[in-house]
């Protein structure tokens, strides 16, 4: 258990669906993270908000859209996917502003595309 | 950019033995920090260890412990004593001045009975 929980744990949604994964940390940490996590490839860091201001979008397609009201809690919501979309998606918690920034991550939602 | 090598796509081990994964990573920054995170079957990531490039001295917890060169841009993660509950995919990962973590592919560590 590491502090920061993630809902759903498994997601499958067909092309036209909207859906909303969402990310809880209980760690008072400032700033939180989403992560793509594809078969054979690296962790691809998608959004970054410090203090709950959005500092960083890694070229992310539109059909994804990142929303954190509080310092606690980080959606991603989800419209008209593509099935390379299919991947892991893991969120992080981190504080900034001391310390090594170290990342603590969710379990992840696991989310095929149909 | 930086950028964080994993040269060793898979590695096995037996029970009770000790095994090292390698790591080099490229900056141009002085004050840094390493991370070894572990993902198990699970696919949770743990962070299993992490070390100051200001420290000299490697980081150790328990059975991890780390071998640390900075002028040499290596980092490698020595596991003591392996257990079953080792294997998993370990990640390392690099954070300098941006505060985010840039992660190499990774190694498939397999623990053998």
């Amino acid at each position: 258990e590491t502090g920061v929980t993630q809902t759903p744990r498994h997601l499958v949604m067909g092309m036209t669906n909207k859906k909303s994964l969402k990310c809880e940390q209980h760690l008072g940490h400032n700033a939180m993270y989403w992560y793509k996590q594809s078969a054979k490839k690296p962790l691809e860091l998608m959004f970054v908000y410090n203090f709950k201001e959005q500092t960083e979008n890694n070229s992310v397609p539109s059909r994804f859209s990142p929303e954190c009201p509080n310092s606690s809690h980080l959606f991603l919501h989800l419209h008209t996917l593509q099935p390379e979309d299919s991947a892991l998606y893991l969120c992080a918690s981190s504080q900034v502003g001391g310390g090594g920034y170290e990342q603590y991550f969710g379990p992840g939602t696991r989310l095929t595309v149909t | 950019a930086q950028t964080v090598t994993q040269s060793q796509p898979e590695m096995s081990v037996q029970e009770a033995e000790t095994v090292t994964l390698s790591c080099t990573y490229d900056t141009s920054e002085s004050d840094y920090y390493l991370f070894w995170y572990k993902q198990p079957p699970s696919r949770q990531m743990i962070l299993v260890i992490r070390q100051e490039a200001y420290k000299q001295q490697n980081a150790t917890e328990n059975r991890f412990s780390v071998n640390f060169q900075k002028a040499a841009k290596s980092f490698s993660l020595k596991i003591s004593d392996s257990q079953l509950g080792d294997a998993a995919m370990y990640f390392c990962a690099y954070s300098g001045s941006a505060r985010q973590l840039t992660f190499g592919s990774g190694t498939q560590l397999t623990v053998l009975p």
